[in-house]
């Protein structure tokens, strides 16, 4: 099944250890996102890239990066981790950048900082 | 700027009874809608979208969503509540500016609970 997936599942990595989480997918989407959830709130987004296009929301810090090498893959990258980005990450794939397109989501990495 | 307001963040229902979860949505222009379930420690599913077609839109799982612009309302309903519903209902509406199309503006949630 055309799907998108999220590894490691959980992840603990500790106070300002880089780390890194990857997304892939096979639904052929151009358009692939990152959001921040945090515990009892709503899904944060973070960045997203229209094909190899990135676009950073305004108020994502810096500490927070993203690759896509390809179509298939993104990562999110950690620079250094606070207590605070303690979270489930969620990676999101749609095929357009268009407001009507669906958004399918992947399982999430959940993200603990010791 | 949209927004999306889902009004009550735990709802608790008996297993057979009615389910009615409440999203009321600000948009100047017609709106693209999205109801989404989340299981504990999973992704987003989409449950329906309201693309402006049918106002009265079917999901999965038996959930449906009315589309009402004059209350701004996409309010969810299920007839019957089963036990498997028992998760979180994030209601989001589709970004229209700033060169975001397509990024999702998302409610708080609501927690739904269902009593055997």
């Amino acid at each position: 099944d055309a799907m998108v997936i999220q590894n490691p599942r959980y992840q603990v990595t500790q106070f300002g250890k880089p780390v890194t989480l990857s997304c892939s997918q096979t639904l052929n989407h151009n358009v692939m996102y990152w959001y921040q959830q945090k515990s009892s709130q709503a899904p944060k987004l973070l960045f997203h890239y229209y094909d190899k296009d990135f676009n950073n929301e305004a108020d994502t810090p810096d500490n927070f990066q993203s690759r896509r090498p390809n179509t298939s893959f993104c990562f999110l990258d950690i620079r250094s981790p606070g207590l605070g980005d303690a979270a489930m990450y969620l990676c999101a794939t749609s095929s357009l950048a268009a407001l009507q397109e669906t958004q399918y989501f992947g399982p999430g990495t959940r993200l603990l900082v010791l | 700027a949209q927004s999306v307001t889902q009004l009550g963040s735990h709802v608790s229902v008996s297993e057979g009874a009615l389910v009615l979860l409440r999203c009321n949505y600000s948009s100047s222009v017609p709106p693209y809608l999205f109801w989404y379930v989340q299981y504990p420690n999973q992704g987003l599913q989409l449950l329906l979208k309201y693309t402006s077609a049918a106002t009265l839109v079917k999901g999965i799982n038996g959930f449906e969503a009315e589309f009402k612009k004059s209350e701004t309302s996409f309010h969810l309903t299920k007839p019957s509540a089963h036990m498997s519903d028992a998760a979180e209902y994030f209601c989001a509406v589709s970004e229209e500016y700033g060169g975001s199309q397509g990024n999702l503006i998302f409610g708080k949630g609501t927690k739904l609970s269902v009593k055997p």
